[in-house]
Parts: C-alpha cells; sequence; structure tokens
C-alpha cells in the first residue's frame, strides 16, 4: 500500500525568504505524485502534479517541486514567499486507480 | 461559480439527528468522492463514485450513508453520529475515477456533532 510522510508539521519563514516542504512517500512502482494547498476555510487546491518526465515540476503560484527516485521524494519548493502564502501543504501519492493517500499535512506559517 | 459546491459550510447536530450534507459539481467529471478530514490526520477517503456507481466503500461505518443521484449531485446522510465524527468532510470531483487525473475540491462542510 501506498503512504506519504511530510514530516515538518509547522514551517515559519518569513517573507520573501525561500520554503522548501519535504514529502516522502512510499510506493512499489513509479508514483503519481501531487501537491495540494488549503488556505484557511477552503478546500484543496493542486499546486502541481508529476506523472513522468522531467523531475522538476513547474506548478501555479510559483512554486515547483522535483521528484527524486532514490531518495523516494517530491520535496515542494518557492524562492521567495509571499503572505498569501501561509496555508496547509499536503502531498499526495496515487497509483493506477482512484485511491489517493494524503500526508498529514505542514502548516505554512509567514512572518512580516 | 466555483466549479465543486458544499452546503451547508457548517453544520451541528446531536447524536441523535438525521441530517445531510449536499455537494454538486459544474465540471462535467464521472468521478466524485467524500473525504474526511481531522486535524493534523492525513484525508481519508470515504467513498468514490464513477458514473454514479460506488467503487470504493472505504470501512466507512453505516451511520455514514452516500447517495449520487447523479453525476452532478453527492449526498452524504448522517444519521446517529459519535463525537468523534466531528471533522470537516469534504466533496471533491474527477473527470474520471483514476487518479491520473487531479481531483477538485469543495470548500468542505464543518460538522460539528455534539
Amino acid at each position: 500500500a501506498q503512504s506519504v510522510t511530510q514530516p515538518d508539521i509547522h514551517i515559519t519563514v518569513s517573507e520573501g525568504a525561500s520554503l522548501e516542504l519535504r514529502c516522502n512517500y512510499s510506493y512499489g512502482a513509479t508514483p503519481y505524485l501531487f501537491w495540494y494547498v488549503q488556505s484557511p476555510g477552503q478546500g484543496l487546491q493542486l499546486l502541481l502534479k508529476y506523472f513522468s518526465g522531467d523531475t522538476l515540476v513547474q506548478g501555479i503560484k510559483g512554486f515547483e517541486a522535483e521528484f527524486k527516485r532514490s531518495q523516494s521524494s517530491f520535496n515542494l519548493r518557492k524562492p521567495s514567499v509571499h503572505w498569501s502564502d501561509a496555508a496547509e501543504y499536503f502531498c499526495a501519492v496515487g497509483s493506477n486507480d482512484y485511491k489517493l493517500s494524503f500526508g498529514a499535512g505542514t502548516t505554512v506559517t509567514v512572518r512580516a | 461559480e466555483t466549479g465543486v459546491t458544499q452546503t451547508p459550510r457548517h453544520l451541528v447536530m446531536g447524536m441523535t439527528n438525521k441530517k445531510s450534507l449536499k455537494c454538486e459539481q459544474h465540471l462535467g467529471h464521472n468521478a466524485m468522492y467524500w473525504y474526511k478530514q481531522s486535524a493534523k490526520k492525513p484525508l481519508e477517503l470515504m467513498f468514490v463514485y464513477s458514473l454514479e456507481e460506488r467503487v470504493e466503500n472505504n470501512s466507512v461505518p453505516s451511520r455514514f450513508s452516500p447517495e449520487c443521484p447523479n453525476s452532478s449531485h453527492l449526498f452524504l446522510h448522517l444519521h446517529t453520529l459519535q463525537p468523534e465524527d466531528s471533522a470537516l468532510y469534504l466533496c471533491a470531483s474527477s473527470p474520471n475515477s483514476g487518479t491520473t487525473g487531479e481531483l477538485f475540491f469543495g470548500e468542505g462542510s464543518r460538522l460539528t456533532v455534539l
């Protein structure tokens, strides 16, 4: 069975600083990988996804993620965070069926 | 108009009440999902419908009863819930039931069981 671990429960970052959120997955085959963001009081929105090909994936809102098979990781990065990036971020892994497995999430706080 | 709309946004109910959550998607998708989100826990998949047929019932207690009358509407009927059922219930849709497509989520229904 697939699973996802997000080691950081909460990260605080200054506005304008870089951000990296960690995600490790467990899955026997080539995974489908996703990052979602949830702003307060909102549902989840897809930031980016990886299915195959280039291991560096660009997403919306200036985010990118890199798939590293050797490390079973799919870390999310943003070079310069904005106050509006304060939210909860979820990594997810999927297979050839409808079952997405989500991590427990990382809460990002942005300080001025 | 948002793609996936959930009502009500907030619901407080007693353990003996019967209530329903509604989800409507305006995206022309074929698959719809119910997820349960509890604080600091991974999202839990509850039910999946593909072309109005239930394809997944992820060991959910029978006090939760889903209904999918057509591909645009999904309900979650609630009956004799427990306080531990208090959570955010998220509805999502996707073009098909495979995970090669992204999930489009509603804003959720916050349920409090007293």
